[in-house]
């Protein structure tokens, strides 16, 4: 079982929609989870992390964290076809380093 | 530009030749990641230093794989003998915080 699972998708939304992304964990000392866009050919950018149970906005992006049910999402709402790129989840479990999933594939359609 | 700085972007070397890619991060940031992507997969974490002081390295860094940064500033990466099955996008990232990471543009490995 990988440590960090998304689905990879495509995730196809028409344009104006709430694009929905998950991702669960297995290890329940995780501390901090992030979410990171990535578009082909380029290197990961940090949208929002996320510390501790409940909602954080940040514009139209919104992260859930659950931590007894060992799941984050990320929710865009007004999704443009510029959002259309691969949308990382990443834990960290208190060490140096990130546990990457294998990312969700999104398609915002005009 | 002050983000993270990596060179070359692109690498093409003959299996069994030796690479090295640099890594500048961002100049207030005092740890370094390098961590490898390979096509349809999320990074996987190589090595972090603090400082100049390498303080984890994965079981994926094989002994063909070493990293160095001395004066605490930038990193590099070699490969040695180098093989097919190392052919991905190595990135470096670098934060001030110890879970945030800001990744440069990365250098994409072909090994043929």
């Amino acid at each position: 079982q990988k440590e960090v699972e998304q689905n990879s998708g495509p995730l196809s939304v028409p344009e104006g929609a709430i694009a929905s992304l998950n991702c669960t964990y297995s290890d329940r000392g995780s501390q901090s989870f992030f979410w990171y866009r990535q578009y082909s050919g380029k290197s990961p950018e940090l949208i929002m992390f996320i510390y501790s149970n409940g909602d954080k906005e940040d514009g139209r992006f919104t992260a859930q964290l659950n931590k007894a049910s060992q799941y984050v999402s990320l929710l865009i709402r007004d999704s443009q076809p510029s959002d259309s790129a691969t949308y990382l989840c990443a834990v960290n479990n208190a060490g140096n380093m990130l546990t990457f999933g294998g990312g969700t594939r999104l398609m915002v359609k005009p | 530009d002050t983000g993270v700085s990596q060179n070359p972007r692109h690498k093409i070397t003959k299996r069994g030749q030796n690479v090295t890619f640099r890594c500048d991060p961002i100049s207030e940031h005092n740890r370094l990641y390098w961590y490898r992507q390979t096509l349809g997969q999320g990074p996987e974490f190589l090595t972090y230093f603090q400082n100049e002081a390498q303080l984890e390295k994965s079981r994926l860094l094989s002994d063909r794989f070493s990293a160095e940064r001395p004066k605490g500033s930038f990193s590099t990466l070699e490969i040695q003998r180098t093989e097919q099955g190392d052919s991905a996008m190595y990135l470096c990232a670098s934060s001030y915080r110890p879970d945030e990471a800001f990744f440069g543009q990365g250098t994409r490995l072909t090994v043929v």
